[in-house]
């Protein structure tokens, strides 16, 4: 069973940084991409970053280039989002989601979310 | 804003049909696939369709999915009061901000 596990996040003061993870299991982690999609209180989706399997490619929203940073450690099935200059507008439920190269590129499972609150 | 647009809300009676449509441009829906997701009340997203039409194993058949060039329509039929959700469309982007792109969510009420 595919499983994805947030974990990492929490109260952070406007300006701070936080590091969110995604543990994996079920699956072979090395083989597929990853993203990170987040959801503000009472908001839409929005897709935030994306990472190849290998890592070769890295792709950001531009609400968040140049502050977030994507990574992966494929030995600890692991996923990364380093958050640093974190704005009140950052504030949302960060999800983890495997993502798929079918026809199209899609992300059929989601890990349960991590709430992250930018305030002072 | 979000770039694909969705409306707000839809509804319909149990038993009935209903349609929700997703408006992009030729750099995202034009010249990409479209996902669909299903976010029941305080859950995560889940997967619907994908490749515009397609059914991950499990979905029922009452859930379909359709393309033309640059809107999409998910479609639902046979309501049922556990389909009461929130429907999010997405696709990749392919300008210049490559990146993944969803609507802004159509609340589906079965009255």
């Amino acid at each position: 069973e595919v499983q994805l596990v947030e974990s990492g996040g929490g109260l952070v003061k406007p300006g701070g940084s936080l590091r969110l993870s995604c543990a994996a299991s079920g699956f072979t982690f090395s083989s597929y991409s990853m993203n990170w999609v987040r959801q503000a209180p009472g908001k839409g989706l929005e897709w935030v970053s994306s990472i190849s399997s290998s890592s070769s490619y890295i792709y950001y929203a531009d609400s968040v280039k140049g502050r977030f940073t994507i990574s992966r450690d494929n030995a600890k099935n692991s996923l990364y989002l380093q958050m640093n200059s974190l704005r009140a507008e950052d504030t949302a439920v960060y999800y983890c989601a495997r993502g798929i190269y079918g026809d199209g590129y899609y992300f059929d499972y989601w890990g349960q979310g991590t709430l992250v609150t930018v305030s002072s | 804003q979000s770039v694909l647009t969705q409306p707000p809300s839809v509804s319909a009676a149990p038993g009935q049909k209903v349609t929700i449509s997703c408006s992009g441009s030729s750099s995202n829906i034009g010249n990409n696939y479209v996902s669909w997701y299903q976010q029941l009340p305080g859950t995560a997203p889940k997967l619907l369709i994908y490749d515009n039409n397609k059914r991950p194993s499990g979905i029922p058949d009452r859930f379909s999915g359709s393309k033309s060039g640059t809107s999409a329509t998910l479609g639902i039929t046979g309501l049922q009061t556990g389909d009461e959700a929130d429907y999010y469309c997405g696709t990749w982007d392919s300008s210049l901000s490559a990146g993944g792109v969803f609507g802004g969510g159509t609340k589906l009420t079965v009255l």
